[in-house]
């Protein structure tokens, strides 16, 4: 129940494509939905948040869609370039007061020039 | 402002060895968090301290130690190294106020290599 579970594991994509990273969760504890981008050699880094109060939350190329009743949120990239390319991780908080975090497994993004 | 430091970067160890992990934030932070990565696993955590003097497992706690010294600097320790704790750690802080509420900030990491 504290899993979140995410896919696809690896991505290749044209310049200028679209990216899509989707993640599901079963815990409805969870209160706050991250994403981290992870170049190699490098601690992963916070990309994009959303509450799941929200449906939808964009930040320049980059979109979270959150779908509360089917316990599902995904990653969009808009024109996707090659220095996006790196590993994404979804995360869920879990509430509580502990504030801790439980991670997707990862997506290997490669965008081709 | 240096953020999360960690040290050492990389370290090989042999089994039955021990060692201690070392991280330290500037940005004031309240929580503190150690975690591992391994390939096709995501990050799992290890332990976290969500203030000054409180530590709690995470989802993998078995053969590790943690101490939160101040509110700066939380480590990790490994009392008898396992070439199963072969892994990439990352430490990472979190504030519970102000404009950056919710985000944490990761460390660069520390390859630990048991053989």
């Amino acid at each position: 129940q504290q899993q979140v579970k995410q896919s696809p594991q690896s991505l290749i994509v044209q310049k200028g494509g679209i990216s899509i990273i989707n993640c599901a969760y079963e815990n409805t504890a969870f209160d706050y939905f991250p994403w981290y981008q992870q170049f190699p050699g490098k601690g992963p880094a916070l990309l994009i948040a959303i509450r799941p109060d929200v449906s939808e939350k964009k930040e320049g190329r980059f979109t979270i869609s959150f779908n509360k009743s089917a316990k599902q949120f995904s990653l969009h990239i808009m024109d996707s370039q090659p220095g996006d390319s790196a590993t994404y991780f979804c995360a869920a908080r879990i509430t509580s007061g502990t504030y801790k975090y439980i991670f997707g497994t990862g997506t290997r993004l490669k965008v081709l020039a | 402002n240096a953020g999360v430091t960690q040290t050492p970067k990389f370290q090989v160890l042999k089994t039955g060895q021990s060692m201690t992990l070392q991280c330290a934030q500037d940005m004031n932070h309240n929580s503190m968090y150690w975690y591992r990565q391994d390939p096709g696993m995501g990050l799992r955590l290890i332990y976290y301290s969500a203030s000054e003097g409180t530590t709690d497992k995470g989802e993998v706690p078995n053969g590790y130690n943690v101490s939160r010294l101040n509110k700066r600097e939380f480590s990790l320790r490994l009392e008898s190294a396992a070439p199963s704790q072969t892994s990439v750690y990352f430490c990472a802080s979190r504030d519970r106020v102000g404009r950056i509420y919710n985000e944490q900030f990761f460390g660069p990491g520390t390859r630990l290599t048991v053989l």
